[in-house]
């Protein structure tokens, strides 16, 4: 149980394009869902954290008119990378916390490698 | 400043062996703190949580110690095998703003030598 999708897996996009990840929690309600970043080597960043329903909050240093988080049920939570640029190469990753009960763990996804030309 | 460090970048160790990961962080006041596998190019894969009340916690081969004094976990494999080389990294865990927050170390890269 507790499984998390991510679409696409792997993505190639011109500079000043807008890319679109879905993330999905496919056998319980997640009703919180982070997003990361991580490059290589690197450790993985907290981008955003979106509660079902409202707005997401941003980490320090995460343009949120860059990132647009939309958590729009329990089972799924868009990223749009919003005029990319090759520095936004980058290996995005979501999870899910279940609610009530299962607190304090997470489930991720298996990562978009995202690639900006 | 905070900090989260995992011992040496890379650890190799014989098949049958136990490895040992270390954790230490500085700054931090974590209620919990989290171990979880990555491999390459996958997303991480969740494998024991500890509370800051607790010492010690074990899930079949894997071991986690939690030491709030020392500010310092360690992870054992033991009876390790070529299946678990992988990267494991630590994550703390603590109450920002009424969130439950995560920040990862940068991992370890276990590899087990058949």
């Amino acid at each position: 149980g507790a499984v998390v999708s991510q679409h696409p897996s792997r993505v190639i996009c011109k500079s000043g394009t807008s890319v679109k990840i879905e993330c999905r929690s496919l056998d319980f309600q997640a009703t919180t869902m982070f997003w990361y970043r991580q490059f290589p080597k690197k450790s993985l960043m907290l981008m955003a954290t979106s509660n079902e329903g409202s707005k997401a909050t941003y980490e320090q240093g995460v343009e949120k008119d860059k990132f647009l988080i939309n958590h729009a049920s329990l089972t799924l939570s868009t990223l749009t990378v919003t005029s990319a640029h090759p520095e936004d190469s980058s290996f995005y990753i979501c999870s899910g916390e279940p609610g009530t009960g299962y607190t304090d763990t997470q489930y991720f996804g298996p990562g978009t490698r995202l690639t900006v030309l | 400043s905070q900090k989260i460090e995992q011992n040496s970048e890379a650890l190799n160790i014989q098949e049958g062996k136990t490895a040992t990961l270390t954790c230490n962080y500085t700054n931090y006041s974590p209620a919990y703190l989290q171990w979880y596998r990555q491999d390459p190019g996958r997303g991480p894969v969740f494998l024991l949580l500890i509370r800051e009340n607790e010492k010690e916690k074990r899930k079949e081969r894997l071991k986690v110690t939690f030491d709030t004094t020392l500010k310092q976990s360690l992870f054992h494999i033991t009876a390790s095998q070529p299946a678990d080389s992988a990267t494991y990294l630590c994550a703390l865990g603590e109450s920002s703003g009424g969130y439950q927050k995560v920040t990862f170390g940068i991992g370890t890269k276990l590899q087990v030598i058949p």
